[in-house]
């Protein structure tokens, strides 16, 4: 099955720094990524869509300027949280739809701020 | 409400044993139905999609329900392996067609 990976895995960082999370489809090009965050013992949360090219749309709740997406190629999508801090902790998943519809899910990436 | 609702669990049961999920969903213009599973600490993977007319893969059977607004999945036969969280997700339509989850269900099989 088509495969999408994300950089980096795991992610430790200090209070006040921001962390980039790539997403990328390996073998697809992907119109529309989604990126999820999930919390401990709960459900995967949508934050936002993307389309390549174009500015993403994000779910209500979720601070636009906080959470930068970036979906500049058919085969990748960034997620920038900045200045993070602990609240923002979490394990978040991207989903990559190619063009028949299915959506695959990256392995997601740890997040641990201190 | 939730968008997507599910018992949290968790359910314990014995090898051998037959479970079922069940999970409702609040937009009745919902359009397409699917079960995850999740391991600890992975990404979720598509177990398989929902359809009207009820469909089974092996151990597993899927039905939906329009009129009501559930999804199931039951789970014959369990396997120590079968032990994970099951996700039910919901798409809504529209062009983006995003999955909206519900919070699982924790499912240990024992020995």
């Amino acid at each position: 099955g088509a495969v999408v990976s994300q950089h980096p895995s795991w992610v430790i960082c200090k209070s006040g720094t921001s962390v980039k999370i790539e997403c990328r489809s390996l073998d697809f090009q992907a119109t529309t990524m989604f990126w999820y965050r999930q919390f401990p013992k709960q459900s995967l949360m949508l934050m936002a869509t993307s389309n390549e090219g174009s500015k993403a749309t994000y779910e209500q709740g979720v601070e636009k300027d906080k959470f930068l997406i970036n979906h500049a190629s058919l085969t990748l999508s960034t997620l920038t949280v900045t200045s993070a801090h602990p609240e923002d902790s979490s394990f978040y998943i991207c989903s990559a739809r190619e063009l028949a519809g299915t959506k695959y899910f990256g392995p997601g990436t740890r997040l641990l701020v201190l | 409400r939730k968008e997507v609702e599910q018992d949290p669990g968790p359910f314990n049961v014995p090898e051998g044993a037959t479970v079922a999920f069940n999970c409702t969903y609040s937009n009745s213009a919902s359009q397409s139905f699917f079960w995850y599973r999740q391991d600890c600490r992975k990404e979720p993977k598509l177990l398989m999609s929902v359809y009207s007319s009820g469909n089974e893969d092996g151990r597993f059977t899927a039905q939906l329900n329009r009129a009501s607004q559930y999804i199931s999945l039951l789970i014959r036969d369990s396997k120590l392996s079968d032990s994970a969280t099951y996700l039910c997700a919901v798409n809504k339509g529209g062009s983006a067609r995003q999955l909206t989850f519900g919070s699982g269900t924790q499912l240990t099989v024992l020995p």
